[in-house]
């Protein structure tokens, strides 16, 4: 079946511990991207990467690191989380990006106390 | 100023009638204009896409409809069902890439 598959789904933690999103595709696309999801604001875009060792920053990508070693993997790090990214966060890939459909995880629940 | 600006942000109709939900976006190079449903709790799904070649595109009870002179896009969702009810958002590739997307119409249809 083909999927995004993001981990963990839910996660509490607290200011300050390096913490890791995993995102993984059996589609063979080449862009991948990650979104947070805040109320009233929408999904915004963080990271993205066109292929392998490419990436670039999306709207807000202040606290957060990524990297594409793989073509099938796209982690998203937070090396010192704070507060303020607590939210839910969205992998997402397509097979070229610039004209074709996201296909998304089921979502991450991020809570940084 | 936003990149992709979307209205309105709540939506109330009663079942059967029509919703419309409107964009504009800012950059003159978008070419591609998707619209994606979240249901509570779940994942954004794409529900249909335009390309900036065609004016205007139908799926059934869906319809998108693309100005490029006056970058605006709008859904259209005729003879609403309760199923419906979601959260509705628009988004346009900018400068090839990136993704921005609007921030999002809760529709609520009423039976």
């Amino acid at each position: 079946e083909a999927q995004v598959t993001q981990n963990p789904r839910y996660l509490i933690t607290v200011t300050g511990k390096k913490l890791t999103v995993t995102c993984s595709q059996n589609m063979n696309h080449e862009y991948m991207s990650w979104y947070r999801q805040d109320p009233g604001l929408g999904l915004r875009q963080i990271y993205y990467s066109m292929n392998v060792e490419v990436t670039d920053k999306g709207d807000v990508p202040e606290g957060y690191k990524v990297s594409r070693k793989e073509k099938r993997n796209f982690p998203l790090i937070l090396e010192s989380p704070s507060p303020n990214q607590t939210s839910l966060y969205f992998c997402a890939s397509s097979y070229s990006g610039s004209n074709q459909p996201q296909h998304f995880g089921d979502g991450t629940r991020l809570s940084i106390l | 100023g936003e990149n992709v600006e979307q209205h309105p942000s709540t939506l109330s109709v009663q079942e059967g009638d029509s919703a419309v939900i409107k964009c504009t976006y800012s950059d003159s190079a978008s070419n591609y204009f998707p619209w994606y449903k979240q249901e509570l709790g779940k994942r954004p799904q794409l529900i249909i896409d335009i390309r900036s070649n065609v004016g205007e595109k139908k799926d059934q009870r869906i319809a998108v409809t693309l100005n490029k002179t006056a970058k605006h896009f709008s859904l259209h969702i005729t003879e609403t069902q309760p199923e419906d009810s979601a959260v509705y958002f628009c988004a346009a590739f900018l400068s090839g890439y990136a993704l921005n997307f609007g921030k999002g119409t809760s529709l609520l249809v009423t039976p």
